[in-house]
């Protein structure tokens, strides 16, 4: 099993431009997760998906961010435009939800943000 | 606002000693608890979790204990490696059954000393 694929695994980009990080999920899982990573906030979730629908948005902290699952395999992150404050690391997780049981989450390696 | 808490951010431990991680939680609604493991340039992994009703629970060299009463829990490692250098992370469900997320501590960073 490859596990959560997530890439670029590094992106320095300069303020104002946009900025997509991808993650490809177990496969099987219906469940998706994007946390962000900083020293100051530690681990925080910013959105999830469910069966490919967005569930839960309110992690995301302001309009330049937006995220999509167009498949069960896919899902990407956008920061558009990207600001100093965003620099970060990126995790993208996945599980099998079932009712009744806490599933494991899943973490790829994540996506370390930098923006000048 | 932080519902669940780890107050040390960095614990030194000689090895084959006993490491003593703890976290605090402030949702008594929390009903599942997790630990998690990273090592540098890589993502979290599960290590082991516990159910509210219990109060112990073990996987090798290690524990976690859970203290309700005082919204408490902690992860015993024994012995301790020079493996186990890592930051480790508490974390809960944000709702019951975890399909929505979990809501992580600011992580421990474990150093195991030769």
């Amino acid at each position: 099993d490859a596990g959560v694929i997530q890439s670029p695994r590094h992106e320095v980009t300069e303020m104002g431009q946009e900025v997509t990080l991808r993650c490809k999920p177990i496969s099987g899982h219906n469940s998706l997760f994007w946390y962000r990573q900083t020293m100051m906030r530690g681990l925080e979730l910013l959105i999830y998906f469910n069966n490919n629908v967005p569930i839960d948005d309110s992690g995301m902290p302001e309009d330049r961010f937006s995220a999509k699952m167009p498949n069960a395999s896919f899902s990407t992150l956008k920061i558009q435009p990207s600001e100093p404050r965003d620099s970060a690391v990126y995790f993208c997780a996945s599980s099998l939800a079932g009712r009744g049981r806490v599933e494991t989450q899943y973490f790829g390696p994540g996506t370390r943000l930098l923006v000048l | 606002d932080q519902q669940v808490k780890q107050n040390s951010p960095s614990l030194s431990v000689q090895e084959g000693r006993i490491s003593i991680l703890n976290c605090d939680y402030t949702n008594s609604m929390f009903d599942y608890f997790l630990w998690y493991k990273k090592y540098p340039a890589e993502g979290p992994t599960f290590l082991i979790s516990i159910s509210s009703i219990k109060d112990k629970n073990e996987d090798g060299r290690f524990t976690v204990f859970l203290n309700k009463s005082a919204k408490h829990l902690s992860l015993h490692i024994v012995p301790s490696q020079p493996g186990d250098s890592a930051v480790y992370f508490c974390a809960a469900p944000r709702r019951w059954g975890g399909a929505d997320g979990l809501t992580f501590g600011k992580g421990t960073h474990l150093i195991i000393q030769p």
